[in-house]
């Protein structure tokens, strides 16, 4: 997606833990959301942040850096079904949603 | 409460031929948005709308696709013409415009297939 970038694949185990990165641009910034998508599914929200920090949501959590237009969404305690591509998403008023390509996240036992 | 609707799933179409998908979005949600999901890749927005305005539709083929919602409810998106370059997962989502976008619900989408 123009203007937002992540890894194309994420391997992880079963138990730890995975950090999926995102950068964008930062012109126009509103806002940074995070969705899981299941492969033949659409998007689910998980997540929206617009102040810098980490934003704890227990198995989903956010950090954001606007000055640096950096993101990353942590996925802790991982489970098998967390496999799926997970989209990082850039809010702009004027243009609405701009989606990452989607970071592909495998977890194995 | 009933989800974003898509219709039809699926379609397979020859290169040359006309379709149409429909959207009913979550009732109350005023902005209703259009993507198109190539195979492995995130979704792109094609046109969204404000109750029956268009917003943004400069990433419609505007030779080739249409997009409506004219009395700010459901919407219709049609292709002229189709290509094999169009097959991919056509994805309609509504929101609250006042909540900027901080959720959008999507649908199922339909999965189009251009042979």
């Amino acid at each position: 997606g123009q203007g937002v970038e992540q890894p194309d694949n994420l391997m992880s185990v079963e138990g730890t833990f995975a950090r999926v990165n995102c950068t964008y641009s930062t012109s126009g910034f509103n806002g940074l959301s995070w969705y899981q998508q299941r492969e033949g599914h659409a998007p689910v929200f998980l997540s929206y942040v617009v102040l810098d920090g980490l934003k704890d949501s227990g198995h989903f959590s956010t950090f954001l850096s606007r000055s640096n237009g950096y993101s990353y969404l942590l996925l802790t305690e991982l489970q098998i079904k967390d496999s799926a591509s997970y989209l990082c998403v850039r809010n702009n008023y004027a243009q609405g949603l701009t989606f990452g390509l989607g970071t592909r996240v495998s977890v194995f036992p | 409460e009933a989800g974003v609707t898509q219709s039809p799933r699926y379609a397979v179409l020859q290169e040359g031929q006309a379709v149409s998908f429909w959207c009913d979005p979550i009732s109350g949600h005023d902005t209703l948005y259009w993507y198109q999901q190539p195979r492995d890749q995130g979704p792109q927005l094609l046109v969204y709308f404000r109750d029956e305005a268009v917003i943004d539709n400069s990433q419609l083929p505007s030779d080739r696709f249409s997009a409506v919602r004219p009395k700010g409810t459901n919407s219709t998106l049609k292709i002229q013409s189709a290509k094999q370059g169009d097959t991919a997962t056509y994805l309609c989502a509504s929101s609250f415009w006042d909540r900027g976008d901080t959720e959008v619900f999507f649908g199922k989408g339909t999965r189009l297939t251009v042979v």
